[in-house]
């Protein structure tokens, strides 16, 4: 069971929008920003999203990140083929039990 | 060019100990945090331990707290996880990673393989 809750799967054709939630609690999205990962398939994964909206460069900007309270969202648009991978979310938990980073159980792409 | 590749994965028994190493190069190391990430075979990503850029602050999951410590050598721009008492669940590849700022890992390594079988 992980922290930060997100959608297993998730779908689109060529050219669709297509968006991923990652819903958490006060101590973490509440209160720190949301960080994006793609993970390819046999790869590691790369970081998408930063501080709940910022790419890094080389990142197209088909894709953005959003945030309101205590949940996130990346979206994706003109989805192309290539977007078909596992999408993590991540953010600071100020936990009282221990601090430390917490991650979304991931959400499986399809591109149709 | 700016890389993280880790070793010192493999196959150890129930109750052993293993020490992953990551080799940094092609950036100042001693100017960022670090964390080690692993992924479960099939899994999702679980965050495992992060240290400070002196090493004077660290973090761990719970599932490892006591049993992994994680190190660094700023001089030799490395990064180390000593991993003791292993269990089956400690199964999976572990990827050290950069932290640009808060949590933004944008810098990964390869990631090495641990099992843990009998």
């Amino acid at each position: 069971q992980s922290v930060l809750t997100q959608p297993p799967s998730a779908s689109g054709t060529p050219g669709q929008r297509v968006t991923i939630s990652c819903s958490g609690s006060s101590s973490n999205i509440g209160s720190n920003t949301v960080n994006w990962y793609q993970q390819l398939p046999g790869t590691a994964p790369k970081l998408l999203i930063y501080s709940n909206n910022q790419r890094p460069s080389g990142v197209p900007d088909r894709f953005s990140g959003s945030k309101s309270g205590t949940s996130a969202s990346l979206a994706i648009s003109g989805l192309q083929s290539e977007d078909e991978a596992d999408y993590y979310c991540a953010a600071w938990d100020d936990s009282l039990n221990g601090p430390g980073v917490v991650f979304g159980g991931g959400t499986k792409l399809t591109v149709l | 060019q700016v890389q993280l590749v880790e070793s010192g994965g493999g196959l150890v028994k129930p109750g052993g100990s293993l020490r992953l190493s990551c080799a940094a190069s092609g950036f100042t190391f001693s100017d960022y945090y670090m964390s080690w990430i692993r992924q479960a075979p099939g899994k999702g990503l679980e965050w495992v331990s992060y240290i400070s850029s002196s090493g004077s602050t660290i973090y761990y999951a719970d599932s490892v707290k006591g049993r992994f410590t994680i190190s660094r050598d700023n001089a030799k721009n490395s990064l180390y996880l000593q991993m003791n008492s292993l269990r089956a669940e400690d199964t999976a590849v572990y990827y050290c990673a950069r932290d640009q700022s808060i949590v933004a890992f944008d810098i990964w390594g390869q990631g090495t393989m641990v099992t843990v079988s009998s």
